[in-house]
Formats: structure tokens, C-alpha cells, sequence
């Protein structure tokens, strides 16, 4: 299985928005709508941010998912100095496992 | 609160073996699903294999079938990862996590550092 492809780093201006893509295959991202986007701040634990694709978990209505065939998105709208972090995609895949992407590092400049 | 603290990890030579422990609090553990993730020293995250509620079903990511086992005592809310035959990349923070959701990791611990070096 291998990993879903983010894009290594995006940045933005505070206001700005940035839009995160993660792909896939139709075994993963395409066949299911179970992707979720995780949070990561330096020497902390990942945080949930968005399942099932678009569903916010209990964050800013700045996170926003979607997904269209076998690419998922997440987008920041009014980016913060907060919101400078690595982000990852993962989706449920056809063997019943789960698989994470590259990762996005996103410096608010 | 709901909280899940790792413990087990360690510095352990290559071909060694290691069980990394998951205290669950604050939540009905035998109602979920619970994961493995690592991390290996500036990498990214790595899905490693969850359980079923009850124990009958388990999932590996290919990387690791046959050196890792999954289990749980759902008496004692806990989780557990055996690691055999470790290699050097195997070193990582060890993350335990709830599947909240389908395919997503609600609540994560702090992490447990395993080193596998000579």
C-alpha cells in the first residue's frame, strides 16, 4: 500500500486561503468516503480536523474537505499564525487497512 | 476526560522485541476500534494496524505483518503492540489512537519512543 501524494510544503499570508491536495487510487480515496485530515503541531500528537471527507471535528468552520475521484482536498480559509503546522490525508483502502500521505507542511508567511 | 497514555518503549538492539502498552480513561473502550500509528524521526505518519472491538478481526499495513501483533484486554481497557525482530527503521514515536470513525482517528496518547540501534 502505498503512501497517498501531498505536496511537500504550502504557504500563505494571513487571510489568505490554501487548498492541500492528497491522491490516491480508486482503491483508497476514489471507492470510499473515508478520508480524514490530521493536524500536526512540532513534538505533538496529530489531531483530528475533518472525516468521512468534509465533516469538521469540532474545529474552526475555516477547515473545509472534499473530494472529487481519486483526489481529496482540504482547504484553510483566513489562514492563521496558528494554523502553521504539517497536515496529512488518510483514507480506508480496499484491504481494510488505512493509509496515510506524504504529508503538507503549511508556513503562514 | 478521555485519554489513552502509551508506555513500553525503549532502547532495544536489532532482532530484539518489545511490547508497547495503550491505558485507555475516560470512554467505553470495548465499543471501539483502536489503531497503532508511528513516526519515524522527520517523517511522516505510518499506519500500523487497528482491532476490532471484541478482538476477532485485525489489519497490518504489509510493512510489518508477521514482526507486529495487535491485541487488546479490554478488562483492563488496554492495548497492546508486540514488536519482534525489530530493524533500525522501526525506530519512531509509537502512537495509539481511537477509530472514533470509520477510517478516523479520534483520540490520539502522547506517543512512546521505541530506538532500535546497537
Amino acid at each position: 500500500q502505498s503512501a497517498l501524494t501531498q505536496p511537500a510544503s504550502v504557504s500563505g499570508s494571513p487571510g489568505q486561503s490554501i487548498t492541500i491536495s492528497c491522491t490516491g487510487t480508486s482503491s483508497d480515496i476514489g471507492g470510499y468516503n473515508y478520508v480524514s485530515w490530521y493536524q500536526q503541531h512540532p513534538g505533538k500528537a496529530p489531531k483530528l480536523i475533518i472525516y468521512d471527507v468534509s465533516s469538521r471535528s469540532g474545529v474552526s468552520d475555516r477547515f473545509s474537505g472534499s473530494k472529487s475521484g481519486n483526489t481529496a482536498s482540504l482547504t484553510i480559509s483566513g489562514l492563521q499564525a496558528e494554523d502553521e503546522a504539517d497536515y496529512y490525508c488518510s483514507s480506508f483502502t480496499s484491504s481494510s487497512t488505512k493509509v496515510f500521505g506524504t504529508g503538507t507542511r503549511v508556513t503562514v508567511l | 476526560e478521555v485519554q489513552l497514555v502509551e508506555s513500553g518503549g525503549g532502547l532495544v538492539q536489532p532482532g530484539g522485541s518489545l511490547r508497547l502498552s495503550c491505558e485507555a480513561s475516560g470512554f467505553t473502550f470495548i465499543t471501539y476500534y483502536m489503531s497503532w500509528v508511528r513516526q519515524a524521526p522527520g517523517k511522516g505518519l505510518e499506519w500500523l494496524a487497528n482491532i476490532k472491538q471484541d478482538g476477532s478481526e485485525k489489519y497490518y499495513v504489509d510493512s510489518v505483518k508477521g514482526r507486529f501483533t495487535i491485541s487488546r484486554d479490554n478488562a483492563k481497557s488496554s492495548l497492546y503492540l508486540q514488536l519482534n525482530s525489530l530493524r533500525a527503521d522501526d525506530t519512531a514515536v509509537y502512537y495509539c489512537a481511537r477509530d472514533g470513525r470509520p477510517a478516523a482517528m479520534d483520540v490520539w496518547g502522547q506517543g512512546t519512543t521505541v530506538t532500535v540501534s546497537s
